[in-house]
């Protein structure tokens, strides 16, 4: 079974800039995650999907960053304009359902903002 | 509201010997779910066990254990006969068992084997 799929794995851009990043979640996972890891820190989540709709967005600077999953399957993060905080790897991962279920996340985009 | 602590940043410990990475939550949800998560120099997050908080029996997988400990709110890994592919960052996470919640992560305690 193929994982949680991300690209791209680096990133480097200017601030001001726009950056988008994709995931591909396990096939058959209804519940998608975006979350934000910053250095030296765990993993906040930014956005929750279900099938194509949000459960979750509190989290998510909606001034700057937006996130769709179309046909409920691949998403896009993305940036515009980007901060020098937004510096950090942004992990993708799913589950079959939300609730009690494990969630598999994939090797993360790593984004620098110069 | 949910709240993960991790007071270790980082932890050594020699191969083969046991090792315990210390994790407590704040949660006032009677239902919920702890993990714990290994983070390797290559960024992936690779779930290592769970424990429900109805669980009886502390939850094992291999040679990771949980110390779960409700009343004082705990849910210590121990690594037994550590190897050297155990150095690597580690996460515990808490999520509620209810629809449309997400893990939240402590800061994460990084593990260094020696041999």
């Amino acid at each position: 079974e193929a994982g949680v799929a991300q690209s791209p794995r680096y990133k480097i851009i200017e601030k001001r800039q726009s950056v988008a990043f994709w995931c591909n979640p396990i096939s058959g996972h209804a519940t998608l995650y975006w979350y934000q890891q910053i250095l030296g820190q765990g993993p906040k989540l930014l956005i929750q999907f279900q099938n194509n709709g949000v459960v979750d967005d509190s989290q998510l600077p909606k001034d700057r960053f937006s996130a769709e999953r179309l046909k409920g399957v691949d998403s896009t993060l993305k940036i515009q304009p980007a901060k020098l905080e937004d510096s950090a790897v942004y992990l993708c991962a799913s589950s079959l359902l939300q609730g009690v279920d494990e969630q598999f996340f994939g090797p993360g985009t790593r984004l620098t903002v110069l | 509201a949910q709240k993960i602590t991790q007071t270790q940043p980082g932890m050594f410990v020699q191969e083969k010997e046991a090792v315990t990475l210390d994790c407590t939550y704040d949660t006032s949800d009677p239902s919920y779910g702890l993990f714990w998560y290994k983070q390797p120099s290559s960024g992936e997050m690779i779930f290592l066990i769970y424990q429900g908080s109805y669980d009886q029996q502390n939850a094992t997988e291999g040679r990771y254990s949980l110390n779960f400990q409700k009343a004082r709110k705990s849910a210590n890994l121990v690594i037994s006969a550590s190897q050297l592919g155990d150095s690597a960052m580690y996460f515990c996470a808490m999520r509620a068992n209810q629809a449309g919640t997400a893990l939240i992560f402590g800061k994460g305690t990084t593990l260094s084997v020696s041999s």
